[in-house]
């Protein structure tokens, strides 16, 4: 199956600083990545899409000035979680999807970046 | 709120036993999907499903999706201890671009 990866799979930062997290599609090419948060036992709470070459699609809540997304190949997505509050401690999860298909295919989800903010 | 459910929300089982969760969706889904996520780990495809009334196996799970497209269950067999995780459903709500999880259920297999 194809294979996300996710860097780092832990950081920990102090409040204030802004943290980047990767994601990369190893050996498909990802036209549309999706960023996820999840709390402990809790389900996966989609924050944002991102397709390559444009503006990423934010939900409603997710404040896109602290969540930065960049898309900008079609194998890597980033997101940059600006001047980071412990209340921003999560795990973060990214998946991406093939376009050949259409937007109904599966998602392949990264190992995921557990963020914890001091 | 959360528009996709599942109950139950945890399910302890002897092992050997049969487990069921069921996920329900105030819309009609466009497509019905299942994860399953391990302790620690992130969600795995499972299997999808797009017709009204499908039903579709994989060894020991039973996948349906409802008549009507608004729900769907997993059904697992004789469950085993390499069973335990959380298994979510999720689905494209009506014509939305985006995955919308359900809630999930955490299996526990008791040895």
């Amino acid at each position: 199956g194809a294979v996300v990866s996710q860097h780092p799979s832990r950081v920990i930062c102090k409040s204030g600083t802004s943290v980047k997290i990767e994601c990369r599609s190893l050996d498909f090419q990802a036209t549309t990545m999706f960023w996820y948060r999840q709390f402990p036992k809790k389900s996966l709470m989609l924050m944002a899409t991102s397709n390559e070459g444009s503006k990423a699609t934010y939900e409603q809540g997710v404040e896109k000035d602290k969540f930065l997304i960049n898309h900008a190949s079609l194998t890597l997505s980033t997101l940059t979680v600006t001047s980071a509050h412990p209340e921003d401690s999560s795990f973060y999860i990214c998946s991406a999807r093939g376009g050949a298909s259409g937007i109904y295919n599966e998602q392949f989800f990264g190992p995921g970046t557990r963020l914890t903010v001091l | 709120g959360q528009q996709v459910m599942q109950i139950p929300q945890y399910q302890h089982v002897q092992e050997g036993e049969d487990f069921t969760t069921y996920c329900n969706s105030s819309t009609t889904l466009s497509n019905i999907q299942w994860y399953k996520q391990r302790p620690g780990g992130h969600p795995v495809f499972l299997i999808q499903l797009v017709k009204s009334g499908e039903v579709k196996k994989q060894k020991r799970l039973t996948f349906q999706f409802g008549e009507a497209k608004k729900n769907s269950s997993l059904h697992i067999t004789a469950t085993q201890t390499t069973d335990v995780g959380t298994y979510f459903c999720a689905g494209h709500l009506g014509s939305a671009r985006q995955l919308t999880f359900g809630s999930g259920t955490q299996l526990t297999v008791l040895p």
